[in-house]
């Protein structure tokens, strides 16, 4: 059982440039969410997911697309990349009931230069 | 709208001294208050969940406490593979998707 699935682990990219950070989960999970982790700063949710086809911005979605076409994947797009994007990201996934803990993958850690 | 604040931001315990980590917050109507743990270059990896003030529960050395307004997370003889990170979370009434609000954590370093 491989829970949540982050790939890739590292890169660079250079300003203005594209990338889609990948998150697959094995759970069954109907619920999945992107947080990025600055230090200092804590986790912050960039969106989150309640079901295939259903996305909606988090507390800081700006620079960043997201989509859900199937249960298992919540891919995670950057279209223009600037600096103030390098950080690590945190893919997650839950149930969808009430207080129930978030699973986490290993995190992509994106430096933008 | 949701907030948590953790201390110290840094502790650094002698093995088998014990200490408390502490996770005050506010929120709209607590759902639950989570503690996470995280290693160096890895993700959160889920301790606890505590839904009501009065509510205790414990894991081997790890024993998370809940009042209306705060969290303690209380370390027993720790042990060097309990240094990490600690991250308490809150889960409010407000809007939907069972979101997290987290704290900025708490580094954890345990010496021999």
């Amino acid at each position: 059982n491989a829970g949540v699935t982050q790939t890739p682990k590292f890169r660079i990219l250079k300003i203005g440039q594209s990338m889609t950070l990948q998150c697959t989960q094995d759970m069954n999970h109907n619920y999945m969410y992107w947080y990025r982790q600055d230090p200092g700063m804590g986790l912050k949710l960039i969106y989150y997911s309640v079901g295939a086809g259903i996305t909606d911005k988090g507390e800081v979605p700006n620079g960043y697309n997201v989509s859900r076409s199937t249960t298992e994947d919540f891919p995670l797009r950057l279209e223009l990349a600037a600096p103030s994007q390098t950080s690590v990201y945190f893919c997650a996934s839950s149930y969808e009931r009430v207080a129930t803990e978030a699973f986490f993958g290993q995190g992509t850690r994106l430096t933008v230069v | 709208e949701d907030q948590v604040t953790q201390s110290p931001e840094a502790l650094r315990l002698q093995e088998g001294e014990s200490s408390s980590l502490n996770c005050s917050y506010t929120v709209s109507g607590l759902r639950g208050l989570f503690w996470y743990r995280q290693d160096p270059g890895k993700g959160p990896e889920f301790l606890f969940t505590l839904y009501s003030a009065g509510e205790e529960k414990e894991k081997e050395r790890l024993k998370a406490t809940l009042t209306k307004k705060e969290s303690f997370l209380h370390i027993t003889a720790p042990k060097p593979e309990d240094s990490a990170t600690y991250l308490c979370a809150v889960q409010g009434r407000a809007g939907g998707g069972n979101k997290l609000t987290f704290g900025t954590g708490t580094q954890l370093k345990v010496e021999l």
